[in-house]
């Protein structure tokens, strides 16, 4: 069946250093790529999401970028904060065609003081 | 408040005792879902509705059971529950099959 790949699974950086957390997608249809965050003991939360008709998206200190063609996608963390500890977990979903989501099994995130 | 229901929060029960766990959304979503969460394997997809009426099967829709009656609500059935269903659950809705899904609070079900 379908599935999402994601590295590494634990990602310790330095405040102020940049985190980069990889995806790969198997099925070929998807087209929307969401990002959530999970704080510990908390529900995820969208972080940033990109389609498939678009190669990158930037929201102040994260942004996304998409290749379609080798069917992976990346979420950059610039200038990491200690509350920007928390899981990440990427997902893959055919939008329009559909609802099935499949998610990462997600990236724990620990930013140093 | 726009908001994901969802009750119980917490859930200790026994092999094969039926339970319901409900799942309500204020937004006026046509798309909602069901997730169980397991260390190391992140969020798998149980059963997910594009509309009332309109359910299908997710990753993960063995032993489980979903109705769409309403479009405010979408309960999770496990006619019988066993112990490798224990896990936590979530909930959450959308406005489209594109855009941010909107997540519960969880539930926490333990089957002994």
């Amino acid at each position: 069946g379908e599935n999402v790949e994601q590295h590494p699974s634990t990602l310790s950086v330095q405040e102020g250093d940049s985190a980069v957390i990889k995806c790969t997608y198997s099925d070929s249809a998807s087209n929307y790529f969401p990002w959530y965050k999970q704080e510990l003991g908390k529900r995820p939360q969208l972080i940033i999401d990109i389609r498939s008709n678009v190669g990158e998206k930037k929201d102040q200190r994260i942004a996304v970028t998409l290749n379609k063609t080798a069917k992976h996608f990346s979420l950059h963390i610039t200038e990491t904060q200690p509350e920007d500890s928390a899981v990440y977990f990427c997902a893959a979903s055919r939008g329009t065609g559909g609802f099935k989501t499949i998610f990462g099994a997600g990236t724990r995130l620990f930013v140093k003081a | 408040e726009a908001q994901v229901t969802q009750n119980p929060r917490y859930l200790i029960t026994v092999t094969g005792k039926k339970l319901t766990v409900t799942c309500s959304q204020n937004m006026n979503h046509e798309y909602m879902s069901w997730y169980r969460q397991d260390p190391g394997l992140g969020l798998r997809q149980i059963y997910y509705s594009m509309n009332v009426e309109v359910t299908d099967k997710g990753d993960v829709p063995e032993g489980y059971k979903v109705s769409r009656k309403e479009k405010r609500n979408f309960p999770l059935i496990l006619e019988s529950p066993s112990p490798n269903q224990t896990s936590l659950y979530f909930c959450a809705s959308s406005v489209t099959s594109e855009a941010e899904q909107y997540f519960g609070p969880g539930t926490r079900l333990t089957v002994t």
